[in-house]
């Protein structure tokens, strides 16, 4: 959806180095959020955001931090990047009035940490 | 410990043969049940939620039914282009603002020809 739009698509890198991955959104939604992607495992909730003030962890928050820049920008960072963080990272926005439920997902980011 | 199975993990079908893939789950109660499309290179996309046992939704192709303890997407005359992996998720009921979807790992749809 190019509502909500993630950088980089694609990213190889080594382990211990420090990385940001990057969520815009222009769909005017307050809420937004970071899932991962692993096969056999399905998508995890790592962080969310409600607004600007208010971040929240998920079920696997631990080796990453999350920034809300904005209302329409949610980066994720991995301090110290580990190969078993190499998965497929997804950012979605939902709306208050439909709930937390009908979320909007971003095309996602492939990381490799060798 | 709430859980959610999706079965098969994969499933070949023939154009227009109609099909059922299935999700099961187990959790502390059910605040809704929610069905993603998947293509591949791509986020997943909302398809339908269902809050409580007995409810359907449709669209187009796709029909999808609620039980106590399960719901299907089924899939009626499915074309080429239905193929894609199919993603079903809970939202427990854990009182308060209740902020999480458990994902089950997907049914790999093929349609062939």
């Amino acid at each position: 959806d190019a509502d909500v739009t993630q950088t980089p698509r694609n990213r190889i890198t080594k382990t211990g180095k420090r990385i940001m991955l990057e969520c815009s959104q222009t769909k005017g939604h307050d809420r937004m959020y970071w899932y991962r992607q692993d096969p056999g495992l399905g998508l995890r909730l790592i962080y969310y955001s409600f607004d600007v003030k208010d971040i929240n962890k998920g079920e696997i928050s631990d080796g990453y931090s999350v920034s809300r820049q904005a209302q329409a920008k949610f980066s994720l960072s991995l301090e110290s990047a580990i190969p078993n963080q190499t998965a497929l990272y997804f950012c979605a926005t939902s709306d208050p009035p439909r709930g937390f439920n009908e979320q909007f997902f971003g095309p996602g980011t492939r990381l490799t940490v060798l | 410990e709430d859980q959610v199975t999706q079965s098969p993990e994969a499933l070949r079908l023939q154009e227009g043969e109609s099909s059922s893939l299935n999700c099961s789950y187990t959790v502390s109660g059910l605040r809704g049940l929610f069905w993603y499309r998947q293509d591949p290179g791509k986020g997943p996309e909302f398809l339908f939620t269902l809050y409580s046992a007995g409810e359907e939704k449709e669209k187009e192709r796709l029909k999808a039914t609620l039980t106590k303890k399960e719901s299907f997407l089924h899939i009626t005359a499915p074309k080429p282009e239905d193929s894609a992996t199919y993603l079903c998720a809970v939202r427990p009921n854990y009182g308060g603002a209740t902020n999480k979807l458990i994902f089950g790992t997907g049914t790999l749809l093929a349609v062939q020809p």
